[in-house]
């Protein structure tokens, strides 16, 4: 059963880069072939961020996409995402997540809280 | 971007209850929609996928519908750790876009 964790500094400066880090544990990444990031800010709802497949492709939120970098490492068995130029409105839950063949994201991580702050 | 416009933004219920939550596409999706609960402080729990399909492991009383571009999670006997928040998804067109969620509350 795949299960994934997210890793990475819980504070970053404004202007500053958040780096995440999902490591995906109990099967292949190539198993399940789209792997995305969701953020949520403190009592909001979500928002995706981006999606990579197991080969490198990759998706973006438009929204998002001048700031954003989606990237794999099949060898270490984990994905990542960098988001630089980050203000307060970055500050949320970050989840990993799998894309499942019929829609849907299953399973998540835990999600971990970044907070952007001097 | 297709908007997923959810209703209600809460709902009070008490166990035992019938919950009928609701997500409009501003346009056609196909089955393309996916259901999940969030707790408090927890990721979200797929529960419903392809709009009508039960995850495995998620209990029977959860049911989804379609009806045009109007979606619908029903649960069915309203049980205590079923108080939560619930997402609809849609993933079929990029960007892939949430609704804003619905609050299940204790009567």
């Amino acid at each position: 059963q795949v299960q994934l964790q997210e890793s990475g500094p819980g504070l970053v400066k404004p202007s500053g880069t958040l780096s995440l880090t999902c490591a995906v544990s109990g099967g292949s990444m190539s198993s399940i072939k789209w792997w995305s990031w969701v953020r949520q800010p403190p009592g909001k709802g979500l928002e995706w961020i981006a999606e990579i497949y197991h080969s490198g492709t990759s998706n973006y939120n438009p929204s998002l996409e001048s700031r954003v970098t989606i990237s794999v490492d099949k060898s270490k068995n984990q994905f990542s995402l960098n988001l630089n130029s980050v203000t307060a409105a970055d500050t949320a839950v970050y989840y990993c997540a799998a894309y499942t063949p019929f829609g849907g994201f299953d399973p998540w991580g835990q999600g971990t809280l970044v907070t952007v702050s001097s | 971007d297709i908007q997923m416009t959810q209703s209600p933004t809460s709902v009070s219920a008490s166990v035992g209850d019938r919950v009928t939550i609701t997500c409009r596409a501003s346009r056609g999706i196909s089955t393309w929609l996916a259901w999940y609960q969030q707790k408090s402080g927890k990721a979200p729990k797929l529960l419903i996928y392809d709009a009508t399909s039960l995850q495995s492991g998620v209990p029977s009383r959860f049911s989804g519908s379609k009806s045009g571009t109007d979606f619908t999670l029903t649960i069915s006997g309203l049980q205590p750790e079923d108080f939560a928040t619930y997402f609809c998804q849609q993933t079929n067109s990029f960007p892939w876009t949430f609704g804003q969620g619905t609050k299940v509350e204790v009567k």
